[in-house]
Parts: C-alpha cells; sequence; structure tokens
C-alpha cells in the first residue's frame, strides 16, 4: 500500500516534444506529491509538487496532472530540450506523518537534439 | 534557500576501515534529516529517519551498527559507515527538513563511497 509506481522506465523523445511520465498509488492517506529531477552525480532536486485539492499545476514548461480518484499523477514536459534530459522521480507524503517520502522507480528521460 | 551541503562529495575506502559522511543544512534549521543509499540506475532507498537530539530511526533491513547515524544538531546530520566492505560501496544521498509550514524535504548533492 505504500508503494509508488511509475512508468516508463525510459523514455526517448525528440527537442520539442512532449515528455510524459505517469505515476500511481494506493495509499489515499497520500496528500503531497512531489517530482524530483536528477542528473547523473547529483542529488534529487525538487521540481513541482501539487497536492490533491487541485487537478493540475503548471510551473513553466512542467505540469503535474493529478486523477485523485483513479489515483494516479503524471508529469508533462512540454517543448523538451536535451538539457531536460535527466531520471526523473515521482514522490509521494502523507504531510503529517513527519515528510516520509515514498519514491516511484524513476524514469530516466532522454531528449534527443 | 533551502540548500543542503555534503562532504565529501567522493571517498574510496579499504575494506575494512570506517568512514563518515557529512550533512548540513546551510540555511536554515533541519529538524529532520534523512539518509538515502542509491544503487546504479535505482530509486532512492531510505536508509533511516533522524531528529535532532534523538536516536535514528531506521528501516528494516538497515544494520543500525554499521550504518551510524548521529543528528547533533540542527544543522548537521553524519552517517558514519563501520566496517565498511565493497558492497557498501553506493551513493549516499540526505536530505533534511524545517517542518515548518512545509515538510518538503531538501537533498543533498550525494556522496560516492568507493571500498576498495
Amino acid at each position: 500500500q505504500q508503494q509508488v509506481k511509475q512508468s516508463p522506465q525510459s523514455l526517448i523523445v525528440q527537442k520539442g516534444g512532449i515528455s510524459i511520465i505517469n505515476c500511481a498509488y494506493e495509499n489515499t492517506a497520500f496528500d503531497y506529491f512531489p517530482w524530483y529531477q536528477q542528473f547523473p552525480g547529483k542529488g534529487p532536486a525538487l521540481l513541482i509538487a501539487i497536492r490533491p485539492d487541485v487537478s493540475e499545476k503548471k510551473e513553466g514548461r512542467f505540469t503535474i496532472s493529478f486523477n485523485k480518484s483513479a489515483k494516479q499523477f503524471s508529469l508533462h514536459i512540454m517543448d523538451s530540450q536535451p538539457g531536460d534530459s535527466a531520471t526523473y522521480f515521482c514522490a509521494a507524503m502523507v504531510e503529517t506523518s513527519g515528510s516520509r517520502l515514498t519514491f516511484g522507480e524513476g524514469t530516466q528521460l532522454t531528449v534527443n537534439p | 534557500g533551502a540548500v543542503v551541503s555534503q562532504h565529501p562529495s567522493r571517498v574510496i575506502c579499504k575494506s575494512g576501515t570506517s568512514v563518515k559522511i557529512e550533512c548540513r543544512s546551510l540555511d536554515f534549521q533541519a529538524t529532520t534529516m534523512f539518509w538515502y543509499r542509491q544503487f546504479p540506475k535505482q530509486s532512492l532507498m531510505l536508509m533511516a529517519t533522524s531528529n535532532e537530539g534523538s536516536k535514528a530511526t531506521y528501516e528494516q533491513g538497515v544494520e543500525k551498527d554499521k550504518f551510524l547515524i548521529n543528528h547533533a544538531s540542527l544543522t548537521l546530520s553524519t552517517l558514519t559507515v563501520t566496517s565498511a566492505h565493497p558492497e557498501d560501496s553506493s551513493f549516499y544521498i540526505c536530505s533534511a527538513s524545517w517542518g515548518g509550514t512545509t515538510y518538503e524535504q531538501y537533498f543533498g548533492p550525494g556522496t560516492r563511497l568507493t571500498v576498495t
């Protein structure tokens, strides 16, 4: 019940295209859903996050879509750039539990020039 | 804001020796710090959670006597890998949370440990 399932494992997109990464969860107590971007040899960095009271959040080229009834959320990267090539992790948290994050398995995104 | 540093960034040690990794929150007081381990092309695996001044809470399967965690102040936590062996070679990442109006975790840049 604590798992977060992420797909696809890897994704190749052409420059300018849309990258879509999906995550699904079981624990309905989760109330905070962040996405992290990780470059090789570096720690993860927060990209964008959403709470279940909204269905969509957009920051620049990055959008989270959230479907509470389906227990799914996704990251959309518009106008993907080679610099976006990285590993992306979705995560979920029960905020009152002391910020323990449950991570998805990760998606390795490659944006070809 | 919310910068977390780790030191060293890379360390190579011989089998049987101990190595200490420091995690510092540079511009905020971290009430909670987390230590993760990450293998190549895998997700982050939580090892332990520590609160300042308290004993760390270890995840199931993590040897507390091997991975010693000390959260001595609101800006510093250390992970000591004792009697390291080659299978302890990994990427170790810490994160910190100040737990005020947000429980967001801020991650350090990671430490690459290689045990020869």
